[in-house]
């Protein structure tokens, strides 16, 4: 298995909404990723987790909460979230402190109404 | 984070070999140079990387010049399918260093 599945696909919500994003991976990396993408514009690193310690937080809004539960399964809890949250969020992983290349999900389409 | 410099788009024909060009001046002696692409409504693919040497795979070769400050991503013969969005990255190979920053790329348009 080379894949990052991300689910679910597409994602509506309303602001006083909570819900939850799930990636997961079965490739034995230990490092996992998330991303926010506006349109036309590069991805933008979120949260950074090293063997399923929270490693990096990009000053993210506190009203995105991330979770890895365990090595193969990453979250991103929303809640309370507003209108300009909407984006394509992007996770990914790799082998954790190696050089090699990241495997990325192909995202979930997040709108807030 | 040392940063990298694309043009914005690019144009080539079908079927013609791509010379993507990036400048990295910055660079520092550890990091490694990544390259990604994004396709339409899809996440990044991780395209190629290297250090020091030229380095080829079966997507792409990635020529590295002998100051590292500047590299280019060589598709061998364009398709429709390698339409994209191409990102030069750097990236530390320090313990701990697992941040991947994206800049703004190059839009890679394929002339049929």
């Amino acid at each position: 298995d080379t894949e990052v599945t991300q689910t679910p696909k597409h994602l509506v919500m309303g602001m006083t909404n909570k819900k939850s994003l799930k990636c997961e991976q079965h490739m034995g990396h230990r490092a996992m990723y998330w991303y926010k993408q506006k349109a036309k514009k590069p991805p933008e690193l979120m949260f950074v987790y090293s063997y399923e310690k929270l490693s990096i937080n990009e000053s993210v809004p506190s009203r995105f909460s991330p979770e890895c539960p365990n090595s193969s399964l990453l979250n991103l809890h929303l809640h309370a979230l507003q209108p300009e949250d909407s984006a394509l969020y992007l996770c990914a992983s790799s082998q954790a402190n190696r050089v090699e290349g990241y495997t990325f999900g192909s995202g979930t389409r997040l709108t807030v109404v | 984070d040392a940063k990298t410099t694309q043009p914005n788009s690019m144009e080539s024909n079908e079927e013609e070999p791509v010379h993507l060009p990036c400048n990295h001046s910055t660079i520092s002696g550890t990091d490694y140079i990544h390259w990604y692409r994004q396709l339409p409504s899809q996440g990044p693919e991780y395209v190629i990387h290297g250090l020091t040497s030229n380095v080829n795979n079966r997507m792409a070769s990635l020529a590295i010049a002998e100051d590292r400050k500047s590299s280019t991503l060589i598709l061998h013969r364009a398709t429709l399918r390698d339409a994209a969005v191409y990102y030069c990255i750097l990236k530390g190979s320090n313990f701990g260093n697992e941040k991947l920053t994206f800049g703004t790329g190059t839009r890679l348009t394929i002339i049929p």
